[in-house]
């Protein structure tokens, strides 16, 4: 199994609700990260784990929240988002640690989120 | 700070045509150079991976180099097809994290 599963591939959610994104992958990378992607803009990061705990938060709003249950599973949790946040959250794993090569990232499809 | 830039940010192109991509980098100090394929409202789908002590990576129709020293990559894409028509992202590798280009948009017409 080479690849990263996104789910839902669609959301659509008002600014008081609560939301979950989910990452899955099966290829034994013990990182995993989340990026946002505004439409016509590059993919940036928001968070990296490894070993299913949080390495790195580039600044991100409370409002977005992420976890990792297992070395298999990546969520992101959404609470009282913004009209602004409202972009293609992207999924990515790889292996760890640090060196050559340890970053060569596969990324999933991407859940289109939107907020209203 | 760690830029990418690529060139140009757009290109239109008759089918049966080479072209070639551009992307310039900041700081050396990279563990690798990834170029990737996006469709429109889709994800991102990996082309190429040089490593830093790589200078070119080939795939098909698809050949990238590595110039570390001036800060460079290009992806040269031969007989282009239509089903070429994509955003193409370059990513600078550092220890944990990729830094993108905004990307080249490229068509190809039949």
């Amino acid at each position: 199994d080479t690849e990263v599963t996104q789910t839902p591939k669609h959301l659509v959610m008002g600014m008081t609700n609560k939301k979950s994104l989910k990452c899955e992958q099966h290829m034994g990378h013990r990182a995993m990260y989340w990026y946002k992607q505004k439409a016509k803009k590059p993919p940036e990061l928001m968070f990296v784990y490894s070993y299913e705990k949080l390495s790195i938060n580039e600044s991100v709003p409370s409002r977005f929240s992420p976890e990792c249950p297992n070395s298999s599973l990546l969520n992101l949790h959404l609470h009282a988002l913004q009209p602004e946040d409202s972009a293609l959250y992207l999924c990515a794993s790889s292996h760890w640690p640090k060196g050559s090569g340890a970053n060569v990232l596969t990324f999933g499809a991407g859940s289109r989120l939107t907020v209203l | 700070k760690q830029e990418v830039t690529q060139i140009p940010a757009a290109l239109s192109v008759p089918e049966g045509e080479n072209l070639v991509l551009n992307c310039s980098f900041t700081d050396s100090a990279i563990y690798n150079l990834q170029w990737f394929r996006q469709d429109p409202g889709k994800g991102l789908t990996s082309l190429l991976l040089i490593q830093s002590s790589q200078r070119e990576q080939t795939s098909g129709r698809l050949n990238a180099s590595l110039d570390k020293s001036s800060g460079r990559s290009t992806l040269y894409i031969a007989a282009s097809q239509p089903g070429d028509s994509a955003t193409y992202l370059c990513a600078r590798g550092s220890n944990y994290k990729l830094t993108f280009g905004k990307g080249t948009l490229l068509t190809v017409n039949p």
